[in-house]
C-alpha cells in the first residue's frame, strides 16, 4: 500500500462548472501523476510533478490545471469542466530509485469518477 | 515515438487452463516493459518489469512474462488460470525520452479484458 487517497471518489457535475479532484500521498515520495482512464484508450497522462511547485504537461493536458504547493498532494482542476472530461482520473507515485530516477514504476490510487451532464 | 498495442480487447480461458495475454510494442532504446492488473471499481496495481536481464520474468500472483526481442513483445502468462485473475490487463512501455529532473513516463497499451470460466 503506497498510502495514496483520492478525493473525491465520486462526483457529477454540469457542464461549465469548475472540479477540483485531490490526491494525498502519506509517504512522502518526489513523484506524482494524474491519468484518465477511458474504454478503448487505455490510461492517458494528464500532468505530473517531480517536486513541490515542479510540474509539467503530459498527452492529454488540454483543459486541465495542477498544483503541488506540499509533497503529500496533488491537485488536479478543471477550470470549466466539459462532457468530454467524464471519466475516471487516477493518481499515481512512482519511488524514486538510488539515484533519484523513477524506475517507471507506479503506484495507483483508486481512482475518482467524474460525470459531466 | 514508443507504442504498445494489445491486440486483444477480450481473452477468454477456462479455470485450470494456461493463459496468454499478448502485448506488442516499440521503442527506439533498449525496452522497459511492465504489466498491470486492474480489478473491478479499482485502480492498477503494479504485476512485473522487465528492465534486463533474463527474458522470462516472474512476478506477483503466479504471473510471468516473456520478453522476446527479435518479436518486439512482452507477453503475460500464467500456467493454471483461477476465476479470481478475471480482471483487466495492462502492458505499459518506459517512454524513450528522458523527461527531466530524474522522470520518465509509461506509456499505457488500451488494455485486455481477461475472463477465466469456470
Amino acid at each position: 500500500d503506497a498510502g495514496i487517497t483520492q478525493s473525491p471518489r465520486h462526483k457529477v457535475t454540469e457542464t461549465g462548472t469548475p472540479v477540483t479532484l485531490r490526491c494525498h500521498q502519506t509517504e512522502n515520495h518526489r513523484y506524482m501523476y494524474w491519468y484518465r482512464q477511458d474504454p478503448g484508450h487505455g490510461l492517458r497522462l494528464i500532468h505530473y510533478s517531480y517536486g513541490v511547485k515542479d510540474t509539467d504537461k503530459g498527452e492529454v493536458s488540454d483543459g486541465y490545471s495542477v498544483s503541488r504547493s506540499k509533497t503529500e498532494d496533488f491537485l488536479l482542476t478543471l477550470e470549466s469542466a466539459t462532457s468530454s472530461q467524464t471519466s475516471v482520473y487516477f493518481c499515481a507515485i512512482s519511488v524514486a530509485g538510488k539515484a533519484l530516477v523513477s524506475t517507471g514504476e507506479l503506484f495507483f490510487g483508486e481512482g475518482s469518477r467524474l460525470t459531466v451532464l | 515515438a514508443q507504442s504498445v498495442a494489445q491486440p486483444e480487447d477480450q481473452v477468454n480461458v477456462a479455470e485450470g487452463n494456461p493463459l496468454t495475454v499478448k502485448c506488442t510494442y516499440s521503442v527506439s532504446g533498449n525496452p522497459y516493459l511492465f504489466w498491470y492488473v486492474q480489478y473491478p471499481n479499482r485502480g492498477l496495481q503494479f504485476l512485473l518489469k522487465y528492465i534486463t536481464g533474463d527474458n522470462l520474468v516472474k512476478g506477483s500472483y503466479g504471473f510471468e512474462a516473456e520478453f522476446n526481442k527479435s518479436q518486439t513483445s512482452f507477453h503475460l502468462k500464467k500456467p493454471s488460470a483461477l476465476v479470481s485473475d478475471s480482471a483487466l490487463y495492462f502492458c505499459a512501455v518506459r517512454d524513450d525520452a528522458y523527461s527531466g529532473a530524474g522522470s520518465y513516463q509509461l506509456t499505457f497499451g488500451k488494455g485486455t479484458k481477461l475472463s477465466v470460466i469456470p
